[in-house]
């Protein structure tokens, strides 16, 4: 049980340039997110998917875009990237949405450190 | 999480108690989650809030004042390997969005010294 894995772990990138971060959960989970965090901001959602074929923005959507085309997988895209997109991108995944328990926790993936020049 | 206010470092000797505040400001709050984040790692969960209260896991406890938008992260006999940023965050749902969500504040760093 692998939990949260994400690809890569590492990456640069030229302005302009395109990449798709992949991130995996073992755990059948319905919910998949996608956050950047950078100093002093926290954690900002970027998109997530409620399940298998549905994806939805967040609070920082403007730039990515995501798939969700198996219930395992939720893939991460920028189609021209810049400098303001300089950061570590965390993936993280939880059973549903309840809000009932505990459970409602997400599991997070060791994230990629992205540097756009 | 800009309605997610935590203080941004505390510094603390080793076996020493550190408390770290959180308030926010939400609807349709659902829960309070505290989360561990050692240096270049993920979050990984510490405790869980819905209800005005005491919650203690071991060393660590969590309280909630759902009437003051207050909760606060209790570290009891702190150790070296307790250096980390704590982040708090809120878990709501909104009448309009079918989807809960998650806000995060940006994170205490604790500082532990022998």
């Amino acid at each position: 049980n692998a939990g949260v894995t994400q690809t890569p772990k590492f990456r640069v990138l030229k302005t302009g340039q395109s990449m798709t971060l992949l991130c995996a959960q073992d755990m059948n989970h319905e919910y998949m997110y996608w956050y950047r965090q950078d100093p002093g901001m926290g954690l900002r959602l970027i998109h997530y998917s409620v399940g298998e074929g549905t994806t939805a923005k967040g609070e920082v959507p403007d730039g990515y875009n995501v798939s969700r085309l198996k219930k395992q997988n939720f893939l991460l895209g920028l189609e021209s990237a810049a400098p303001s997109q300089t950061s570590v991108y965390f993936c993280a995944s939880s059973k549903e949405r309840s809000g009932t328990g505990s459970t409602d926790t997400q599991y997070f993936g060791p994230g990629t450190r992205l540097t756009v020049l | 999480g800009q309605n997610i206010d935590q203080p941004t470092e505390m510094t603390a000797t080793e076996g020493a108690i550190v408390q770290i505040n959180c308030t926010y400001q939400t609807s349709g709050f659902n829960g309070l989650f505290w989360y561990q984040q050692h240096a270049g790692e993920a979050p990984t969960f510490l405790s869980y809030n819905v209800l005005d209260g005491l919650e203690e896991k071991g060393r660590f406890s969590s309280f909630l004042s759902r009437s003051k938008g207050y909760s606060y992260l209790l570290l009891k006999e702190l150790q070296m390997k307790d250096s980390a940023s704590y982040l708090c965050a809120v878990f709501s749902i909104s009448v309009t969005d079918s989807w809960g969500k998650f806000q995060f504040g940006a994170g205490t760093q604790v500082v532990v010294t022998p």
